[in-house]
């Protein structure tokens, strides 16, 4: 257990409304990730953070928000949801204790359909 | 910019035999190397990383996982698999420098047949 929630954990909503995915830890992790998983691409980052209020982009970063008020707390915001949107959303963690090769520590996802 | 190929998409095995998953990555900088797995509906546990030193590397469930650099290669290998063993195999490479952040292959389906 990575002490990682992620909710809401299924989600269907209509295109063209705002959605957000909330990701929690109880490790007080530095780092915090969003990718999306599809069929054929692997995992691709959304957005990291790297401390509260500090939040850098992707490689598919187009269509979303993030925010972190908290250390403890990720949001990933679709403001205006797509079909191409639908797919299965991971929160990820991991502390900074060393220049990189630290262990990235992934949630259960989010599994999000756009009709 | 770094990515990373696994091979094959699928790979059918019979329960006792021997596996090789294939990963090659590129980068103009030194990265490191993971092999996750993803069980169904569930996220993703990591396997093995290499960091640095022995080129071999072993993880947990009896995989292991060997570095060539010439070859740019991880591939991961388990000498005798088990049904247990059913699930999505990732491949993922991050820079040693910066914020670490993971790319990762396309994934490859290992199915067990009895």
């Amino acid at each position: 257990d990575a002490g990682i929630t992620q909710s809401p954990r299924h989600k269907v909503t209509e295109t063209g409304t705002p959605v957000t995915l909330r990701c929690h830890q109880t490790e007080n992790h530095r780092y915090m990730y969003w990718y999306r998983q599809d069929p054929g691409h692997g995992l691709r980052l959304i957005h990291y953070s790297y401390g509260v209020k500090d939040t850098d982009k992707g490689e598919v970063s187009d269509g979303y928000s993030v925010s972190r008020s908290k250390t403890e707390d990720f949001l990933l915001t679709l403001e205006s949801a797509t079909s191409s949107q639908t797919s299965v959303y991971f929160c990820a963690i991991s502390d900074a204790r060393r220049q990189g090769g630290n262990t990235i520590y992934f949630g259960e996802g989010s599994w999000l359909t756009v009709v | 910019a770094q990515s990373v190929t696994q091979l094959d998409s699928q790979v059918p095995v019979f329960e006792e035999a021997p596996v090789e998953l294939r990963c090659n990555y590129s980068s103009s900088v030194s990265v490191y190397l993971f092999w996750y797995v993803q069980y169904p509906n569930q996220g993703l546990q990591l396997l093995l990383k290499y960091l640095s030193g022995s080129t071999l590397v072993k993880g947990i469930n009896g995989f292991e996982a060997e570095f060539n650099k010439s070859q740019t290669s991880f591939h991961l290998r388990k000498p005798s698999v088990h049904i247990s063993d059913t699930a999505e195999y990732f491949c993922a490479v991050s820079w040693i420098q910066g914020a670490q952040k993971l790319v990762f292959g396309q994934g490859t389906r290992l199915t067990i047949n009895p």
